[in-house]
C-alpha cells in the first residue's frame, strides 16, 4: 500500500501563512486529495487533485505538488482553521490517508 | 443541499454481524459512486468499501475483503454495508462519503459509531 507521511502537528498565529506537507512512498500522479477535520465533526474534502479548490472552500486555501511530495498552503491561518488535515492519494489502490496533521494556533 | 445520513451502529460482540445504513439527499444518488470509510478512536481515516454508480461493481480494500459487502438501492436513495465476522479492530466511526468516481470522497455524513467488545 502507499504510505502518506504527515508531520504529526503545527503550531502557528493568526494571519501567518502555514505549509502542511504530505509525502507518498510512491509517485501518486497529481492524485492527492486534502480534507479538513474539526473536533466532533466529519472530514471535509479542501482539495482535490492536487490543487483544485473544492466547492465553497475559501481561497486561503491552496494545493500544490506532484509525483511524491504535496503541499496545502493556508494563507493566512484564521482561528476557525483549528483542525486537522488529512491528504489523501487514489492514483494507486488501495486508496489511503495520510496519518493527519493538527493545526494549532497560537 | 447534500445530506447523508448513516444509522445502524452499536455495540457488537466479536464475530457477529452488523448492518449500516445511509439514506442520501439533495443530489441525483444513481449518478454517483458511493463509499463507506472509518476512523478509530483518536485515528487516521481508512477507505473500507466503493460501489459504482449502477452497483454492477464493488471494491475493497485486504482488511475487510471477504467480511464487509456494500450495497445501494437506487430506487430509496440508500447505500448499505453489511459486516460479518466482527473484529474489535473493526471498532471505529463509520462514514458514508459521496465518491468522485473512486478518486476523491466529495461529501461525508456525520457517521455512526460501531464498537466491537465482549
Amino acid at each position: 500500500d502507499t504510505v502518506l507521511t504527515q508531520s504529526p502537528a503545527l503550531a502557528v498565529s493568526p494571519g501567518e501563512r502555514v505549509s502542511i506537507s504530505c509525502r507518498a512512498s510512491e509517485g501518486v500522479n497529481s492524485y492527492m486529495h486534502w480534507y479538513q477535520q474539526k473536533p466532533g465533526q466529519q472530514p471535509k474534502l479542501l482539495i482535490y487533485k492536487a490543487s483544485n479548490l473544492a466547492s465553497g472552500v475559501p481561497a486561503r486555501f491552496s494545493g500544490s505538488g506532484s509525483g511524491t511530495d504535496f503541499t496545502l498552503t493556508i494563507d493566512p491561518v484564521e482561528a476557525d482553521d483549528t483542525a486537522t488535515y488529512f491528504c489523501q492519494q487514489s492514483w494507486n489502490d488501495p486508496r489511503t490517508f495520510g496519518g493527519g496533521t493538527k493545526l494549532e494556533l497560537k | 443541499e447534500v445530506q447523508l445520513v448513516e444509522t445502524g451502529g452499536g455495540l457488537v460482540q466479536p464475530g457477529r454481524s452488523l448492518k449500516l445504513s445511509c439514506v442520501a439527499s439533495g443530489f441525483t444518488f444513481n449518478n454517483y459512486w458511493m463509499s463507506w470509510t472509518r476512523q478509530a478512536p483518536g485515528k487516521g481515516l481508512e477507505w473500507v468499501a466503493s460501489i459504482t454508480n449502477s452497483g454492477g461493481s464493488t471494491y475493497y480494500p485486504d482488511s475487510v475483503k471477504g467480511r464487509f459487502t456494500i450495497s445501494r438501492d437506487n430506487a430509496q436513495n440508500t447505500l448499505y454495508l453489511q459486516m460479518n465476522s466482527l473484529r474489535s479492530e473493526d471498532t471505529a466511526t463509520y462514514y458514508c462519503t459521496r465518491d468522485n468516481s473512486g478518486y476523491w470522497f466529495a461529501y461525508w455524513g456525520q457517521g455512526t459509531l460501531v464498537t466491537v467488545s465482549s
